[in-house]
């Protein structure tokens, strides 16, 4: 099993560009998540989605959209990216029922300049 | 905001000692559980502890837990090397209230 995988690992764009982060996993998780993690901000929760079709908003979710149209795929898209978007984004998955237990992808740098 | 506060921020032992670092949240929880993230690295879970345990073990990591105070912690026996990394705590009221801390960034020297 690959485990939870996140494409591009590295980006740079300029302000107003748009981009998907993507981010699968192959363990048949139900609950998938992104954070961003900024420098002495531990990691905060852009959006979440429980299944297939469903997703809902985290602690910081301006600027980002997301779908969950299969279980496996989770994109976080950025449809006019700021400087303020200047952030490590991770994806993790959850087992229902698994008490919350995260399992991470390595994350995406990225840039906005 | 953030749920969890770690204390340190920032720890600097030698090989061979203990760890610990400490987590406080402010709200109930159901569980909190104890990550680590090597530099450059997704987080790696390392321990959970429900609300109705006090202490957990596993290998050379123990957790407490203690409601009351809403707080818990992290204790690495005999440390390597190796155990250089950040380590964050994470608190759980349901899926949508995972919350993580701000995190103990440890270094163990050689």
């Amino acid at each position: 099993n690959a485990g939870v995988t996140q494409t591009p690992k590295f980006q740079v764009l300029k302000t107003g560009q748009s981009m998907t982060l993507q981010c699968a996993q192959d363990m048949n998780h139900e609950y998938m998540s992104w954070y961003r993690q900024d420098p002495g901000m531990g990691l905060r929760l852009i959006h979440y989605s429980v299944g297939a079709g469903i997703t809902d908003q985290g602690e910081v979710p301006n600027g980002y959209n997301v779908s969950r149209s299969t279980t496996e795929d989770f994109p976080l898209r950025l449809l006019s990216a700021a400087p303020s978007q200047t952030s490590v984004y991770f994806c993790a998955s959850t087992r229902e029922g698994s008490d919350n237990e995260q399992f991470f992808g390595p994350g995406t740098r990225l840039t906005v300049l | 905001s953030q749920q969890g506060e770690e204390d340190p921020q920032a720890l600097s032992i030698q090989e061979g000692e203990n760890a610990t670092m400490n987590c406080s949240y402010k709200t109930s929880i159901n569980n909190l559980q104890w990550y680590r993230q090597n530099s450059g690295r997704g987080l790696v879970h390392l321990i959970l502890i429900r609300s109705n345990e006090r202490e957990k073990h596993s290998g050379r990591l123990r957790v407490t837990l203690d409601t009351s105070k809403k707080s818990s912690s992290l204790l690495i026996t005999a440390s390597r090397a190796a155990d250089t990394a950040s380590y964050f705590c994470a608190t759980s009221g349901g899926y949508q209230k995972v919350t993580f801390g701000t995190g103990t960034k440890l270094q163990v020297i050689p």
